[in-house]
């Protein structure tokens, strides 16, 4: 069966210091793989969603990036968080486009 | 573009009750998908039911059905036999039928549901 890991679960870094979250998808094959962004009490907002290793689309500018370099590998990245960097981040993969399959999330507080 | 309203921030139910989430949508697409998820204090999400909008009958999934109204543009999810367990937050979503937005899913803000002993 398909599972999805995600990590760090919780992240505290100060304003300005770099990011990495990376996610992994294992029992699957060339999945859709996709970072949401969840803030406090809101609904979830799609940064980046990757076809294909290398493929990244964006869908928010902002000063977070992703990589895929891998098949089942996704890694968000930022070089300087900001304050507003803080929240819930999703990673989730699908092989039907929407249906998709949520990782255990990472909670990130910029202080 | 796509809309996903959620009017109810939150709702309480008697345990083993019925209860329906509302969920109202706005777009101009003729195919599109329709999706409840489940959000649990431990934040992860949680896929409940998929509805097509070509789909004639509603979906079902276990205690989750779908009431579509495509008329209306209305998706609401009802739980039967409300259970302890099912407290939560609940997200409706949509996706574009075809073509490279088919991957894009727009969420509604969510609607808390509390079940009462």
């Amino acid at each position: 069966s398909q599972t999805i890991h995600q990590w760090p679960a919780t992240l505290v870094q100060p304003v300005g210091s770099p990011l990495s979250l990376e996610c992994t998808v294992e029992g699957t094959s060339n999945p859709n793989l996709y970072w949401y962004r969840q803030a406090a009490g809101r609904g979830l907002q799609l940064l980046f969603y990757s076809v294909g290793i290398g493929q990244i689309s964006s869908e928010v500018p902002q000063n977070l990036s992703a990589s895929r370099p891998q098949d089942r590998q996704f890694i968000l990245s930022s070089k300087k968080l900001l304050l507003s960097d803080s929240g819930f981040y999703l990673c989730a993969w699908s092989v039907v486009p929407g249906e998709l399959f949520f990782g255990e999330g990472s909670r990130l507080t910029v202080l | 573009a796509q809309k996903i309203t959620q009017t109810q921030p939150g709702m309480f139910v008697q345990e083993k009750e019925a209860v329906t989430l509302d969920c109202t949508y706005d777009t101009s697409d003729q195919s599109y998908g329709l999706f409840w998820y489940k959000q649990p204090s431990s934040g992860e999400m949680i896929f409940l039911i998929y509805q097509g909008s070509y789909d004639e009958q509603n979906a079902t999934e276990g205690r989750y059905s779908l009431n579509f109204q495509k008329a209306r543009k209305s998706a609401n999810l009802v739980i039967s036999a409300s259970q302890l367990g099912d407290s939560a937050m609940y997200f409706c979503a949509m996706r574009r039928g075809s073509g490279a937005g088919s991957y894009q899913l727009t969420f509604g803000k969510g609607t808390k549901l509390s079940v009462i002993p």
